[in-house]
């Protein structure tokens, strides 16, 4: 079945330091790659998504890069502030079949002040 | 104000209790979803449903039953057959099939007396 490994499971920066995220996976056939932020006690928000026929998209401190040929694709934070903390998870979607997207496993992003 | 809710925030069940989780949205949204929170294990997918009247099993579906009378509204019933129900519990919304950006509401802790 289609799955996504996310790592790093826990990452740990400093204030104004940068933050990389980075997912694998399986389905190459993948078509959309959307990450999205959870905050303690709250539901996901998207916070920036990429579809497959672009290599990079940025959103301000925020970026999301593209490897199809490696089937990987990374979230870029950069200056990194303190309410950037929060639980980051990646998904995607195949081009066919569920529409469903398929979410990895999260990543805890903490950034110490 | 458009969006996704969830109530209670938070549940109480006592062994051999059913409960039943409510989710409504005001978006439009013609699909809708239940996802299942562990710490560690991402989101997984309980049910789905991408129009009234009509929904489908998701990974973990066992132990748990969903409805879908009207647009708005998808809950969720926990059954005495779920037995580690213990997991905060999601609801989202996206426009429909092959929409894959998908809103979360801000979740229900369930919680085993």
């Amino acid at each position: 079945g289609e799955n996504v490994e996310q790592h790093p499971s826990t990452l740990s920066v400093q204030e104004g330091d940068s933050a990389v995220i980075k997912c694998t996976y399986s389905d190459s056939a993948s078509n959309y790659f959307p990450w999205y932020k959870q905050e303690l006690g709250k539901g996901p928000q998207l916070i920036i998504d990429i579809r497959s026929n672009v290599g990079e998209k940025k959103d301000q401190r925020i970026a999301v890069t593209l490897n199809k040929t490696a089937k990987h694709f990374s979230l870029h934070i950069t200056e990194t502030q303190p309410e950037d903390s929060a639980v980051y998870f990646c998904a995607f979607r195949a081009s066919g079949g569920s529409y469903i997207p398929t979410f990895g496993r999260g990543t805890s992003l903490i950034v110490h002040p | 104000d458009g969006g996704i809710t969830q109530s209670p925030k938070y549940l109480f069940r006592k062994e051999g209790q059913n409960v039943t989780l409510s989710c409504e949205q005001n978006l439009n949204h013609d699909a809708m979803y239940w996802y299942r929170q562990d710490p560690g294990q991402g989101l997984r997918l309980i049910y789905y449903s991408q129009i009234v009247n009509d929904f489908q099993k998701g990974d973990i579906a066992e132990g748990y039953s969903v409805s879908r009378e009207k647009k708005e509204s998808f809950p969720l019933t926990v059954t005495s057959a779920q037995k580690n129900p213990t997991a905060f519990y999601l609801c989202a919304s996206s426009i429909g099939t092959g929409r894959e950006t998908q809103y979360f509401g801000p979740g229900t802790r369930l919680l085993v007396l």
